[in-house]
């Protein structure tokens, strides 16, 4: 069955340090991947997606993750992280065939000023 | 684009009573989704339509949800009798074909007494 995993529930930065966060998926199929952010009271919003070609996706608000197909990982990074930055990230799965997404459980990511 | 519209944005009922939720996906997409989010289970699917067409609702916690979706244009989600543990957010997202990216509305913030 279709699932990813998010290894960190809550991290904590400093502003300007550097983010990395984990997804790893189990589906070896075709897959699309997708991160998500939630800032605190609001929905959630896209802030990449990876369907296929170049690995290295970029997204919105200097955020980008690399699709590693042979570490079945899709991890979510940024050089530099603001204040503003402080949310819920969640990664998900598409497989081909099905409509839904798979989500994490989602890391909660604060960063101090 | 408006964006996924839901309403009532909050919620505030007693023990007992019917409660209904309302959502209007973005216009073309063909795909539905009710979500509730709560800090215990975090992020849950709980039904899915495809051209107006439930798909999976294993996710609807007892009979006492109900979900339809009538036109293209309209879902409701409908609690009858809600109960203090449907206490949640509700999130209405809505996607196009396969295109797996999911856009989600503002929620509505239910709170049973």
């Amino acid at each position: 069955a279709q699932s990813v995993s998010q290894h960190n529930h809550h991290v904590i930065l400093s502003e300007a340090a550097s983010l990395e966060l984990g997804c790893n998926y189990s589906y070896g199929g075709t897959v699309n991947l997708f991160w998500y952010v939630q800032y605190p009271g609001q929905h959630l919003q896209l802030l990449l997606k990876y369907f296929s070609g170049d690995p290295l996706v970029k997204g919105i608000k200097g955020f980008e993750a690399e699709f590693i197909k042979s570490k079945f990982s899709f991890n979510l990074r940024k050089p530099s992280v603001q204040w503003s930055d402080t949310a819920e990230y969640f990664c998900a799965t598409k497989g081909t065939g099905a409509n839904n997404l798979f989500f994490g459980t989602g890391t909660r990511l604060t960063v101090i000023p | 684009d408006a964006g996924v519209i839901q309403s009532p944005r909050h919620e505030v009922t007693e023990m007992g009573q019917e409660v209904t939720l309302r959502c209007k996906p973005i216009s073309g997409h063909n795909s539905l989704f009710w979500y509730r989010q709560t800090m215990m289970r975090g992020l849950e699917l709980l039904i899915y339509f495809n051209n107006n067409v439930p798909i999976d609702d294993s996710g609807m916690p007892e009979d006492r949800f109900s979900a339809k979706m009538p036109n293209a244009s309209f879902s409701t989600l409908k609690i009858q009798p809600s109960e203090p543990r449907d206490s949640a957010v509700y999130f209405c997202a809505s996607s196009y074909r396969d295109r797996g990216e999911q856009y989600f509305g503002p929620g509505t913030r239910l709170t049973v007494t």
